[in-house]
C-alpha cells in the first residue's frame, strides 16, 4: 500500500514565479492537508480540503491556493514567490472522521 | 487559541540512557495530543497520540507519554536510547477531534544519541 506521496522532490524558482506542487493521498484517504516547515521550525498548517472544497485555512496569504480533484489528490499552488517562501512543503492525509495524518516526505522548494 | 511548547532546542543523550523530550500545550478544548519523528530529509511519521483515553500512551520504537492535563504537559520518554533514535521529534495539538482539526506544532527537539 503506497503511502502518500508528493511531487516533485526538489524545486528551485526565482522571485515572483508561480509553482505548483502535487500530492496523493494515502489509500482510503479522503481528506488532505498542507504545511509549510521552514528550516529550523516546526510545520505551520496552510489549509486543509475535504470533498474538493477547502475546508480550514491557517494564517497564509491568498497568494497561497489549492485544489483538490476527485480522486482526493490535491495541488498546492503558490502564486509570485518571495524569499521567504522557500521551504519544506508537507502534504498530509487522514480519514474523515479520523484523526490520525499521514505525511508524505514533503517538496523542498528554494526561491532565489 | 491552541499552542504547543517545547522545552529544549537539543537534547543530547548517551547511548542506553534514559530519553526525556517535554511538550507543554495550551488548549481552550480537550486536547488531542500527537508526538512526530522526522528524519533527515524525510516527512513526519507518528510515534504515538493521545485521545483522551488513558493518560499514559505507548507509541512506536520503545517511545512513550503522559497526558498530565494538571501539568498541561505531553512529555515523551524512552527507557534506553539507541542510535537510530537520533532525528528531529516535534509536538502537536489539534484542536478538534476527527480529521476536521489542523495540527499545531511546537519547535521541535533534536535528539543526539552519543555512542
Amino acid at each position: 500500500d503506497a503511502g502518500v506521496t508528493q511531487s516533485p522532490t526538489h524545486l528551485i524558482k526565482t522571485r515572483g514565479q508561480q509553482v505548483t506542487l502535487r500530492c496523493s493521498p494515502k489509500s482510503g484517504h479522503d481528506t488532505v492537508s498542507w504545511y509549510q516547515q521552514a528550516l529550523g521550525q516546526g510545520p505551520q498548517f496552510i489549509f486543509q480540503y475535504y470533498e474538493e472544497e477547502e475546508r480550514q485555512r491557517g494564517n497564509f496569504p491568498d497568494r497561497f491556493s489549492g485544489h483538490q480533484f476527485p480522486n482526493y489528490s490535491s495541488e498546492l499552488n503558490v502564486n509570485a514567490l518571495l524569499l521567504g517562501d522557500s521551504a519544506l512543503y508537507l502534504c498530509a492525509s487522514s480519514f474523515s472522521g479520523d484523526n490520525e495524518q499521514f505525511f508524505g516526505p514533503g517538496t523542498r522548494l528554494t526561491v532565489l | 487559541a491552541q499552542s504547543v511548547t517545547q522545552l529544549g532546542s537539543h537534547v543530547s543523550v548517551s547511548e542506553g540512557a534514559l530519553v526525556l523530550l517535554r511538550c507543554n500545550y495550551s488548549s481552550s478544548v480537550p486536547p488531542y495530543l500527537f508526538w512526530y519523528v522526522q528524519y533527515p530529509n524525510q516527512g513526519l511519521q507518528l510515534l504515538l497520540k493521545y485521545t483522551s483515553a488513558a493518560t499514559l500512551v505507548k507509541g512506536i520504537n520503545g517511545f512513550e507519554a503522559e497526558f498530565k492535563k494538571s501539568e498541561t504537559s505531553f512529555h515523551l520518554t524512552k527507557p534506553s536510547a539507541h542510535m537510530s533514535d537520533a532525528a528531529e521529534y516535534f509536538c502537536a495539538v489539534s484542536d478538534r477531534g476527527g480529521s476536521q482539526g489542523n495540527l499545531i506544532f511546537g519547535k521541535g527537539t533534536k535528539l543526539s544519541v552519543k555512542p
